[in-house]
């Protein structure tokens, strides 16, 4: 396994302009989250895939994210209209199709969005 | 809601000498219990969990925890810490969601640093 890969690693971007991140779980991993954390903090979940179809969303997700994965490979997460405030680590990371409420997720590097 | 508590932002520790970690929850089912940690510029990694069973549970890089019901904790142990084991260190308590999976809800963290 290559592990979980995230591109960009790092974005700079003005206020309001739009960015999207991408996520590549390890092959064969048929759930994907989005996780977001900030300086000092753990991180925050945001979503969840089960294959292609994305079952949960928290409240931190506003209207202005917008995630897919619309292969169940790859995933993306997309923020329009950025704010200061979006400023943050977005980690993805991936479970195998076994355990369930027990699996293992496995993280990616993260990309660091800030936002100027 | 399920919740995570990490008491200790910052600990240093002398090479050699023992560390625990302590981390407290609060989740009103049976709780599954990580820790992972994290180095700058790396993803998480997960160094052991708690599913049921044994109260006490062996990970990588020799850590272990003990799972406290009646505490409603899970510390994390260290008998002789090494420099490389400096990092950030994570609780988190996994909560079921739709369709299976394991959403996360992480503590704040603690950053250990090793004295040489």
């Amino acid at each position: 396994d290559t592990g979980v890969s995230q591109n960009p690693r790092h974005k700079i971007t003005k206020r309001g302009q739009n960015v999207t991140f991408r996520c590549d779980p390890i092959s064969e991993h048929n759930r994907l989250y989005w996780y977001r954390q900030t300086l000092g903090q753990g991180p925050e979940f945001l979503t969840y895939f089960q294959n292609e179809a994305q079952l949960e969303k928290s409240r931190l997700l506003s209207d202005r994210f917008s995630a897919e994965r619309p292969k169940g490979s790859f995933s993306t997460l997309e923020i329009q209209r950025t704010e200061q405030g979006d400023s943050a680590m977005y980690l993805c990371a991936s479970s195998p199709p076994s355990g369930g409420s027990t699996d293992t997720q496995y993280f990616g590097p993260g990309t660091r969005l800030t936002v100027l | 809601a399920q919740s995570v508590t990490q008491p200790d932002i910052h600990i240093t520790v002398s090479e050699g000498a023992s560390l625990e970690l302590r981390c407290n929850y609060s989740y009103g089912a049976t709780p599954y219990l990580f820790w992972y940690v994290q180095s700058p510029g790396q993803g998480l990694q997960l160094l052991l969990k708690y599913f049921s069973g044994d109260t006490l549970v062996q990970g990588i890089k020799g850590f272990e925890a003990e799972f406290k019901r009646s505490q409603s904790s899970f510390n994390l142990r260290k008998p002789s810490v090494h420099w490389s084991d400096a990092a950030e260190y994570f609780c988190a308590v996994g909560a079921g969601v739709t369709g299976g999976g394991n959403k996360l809800t992480f503590g704040t963290g603690t950053q250990l640093k090793v004295e040489l």
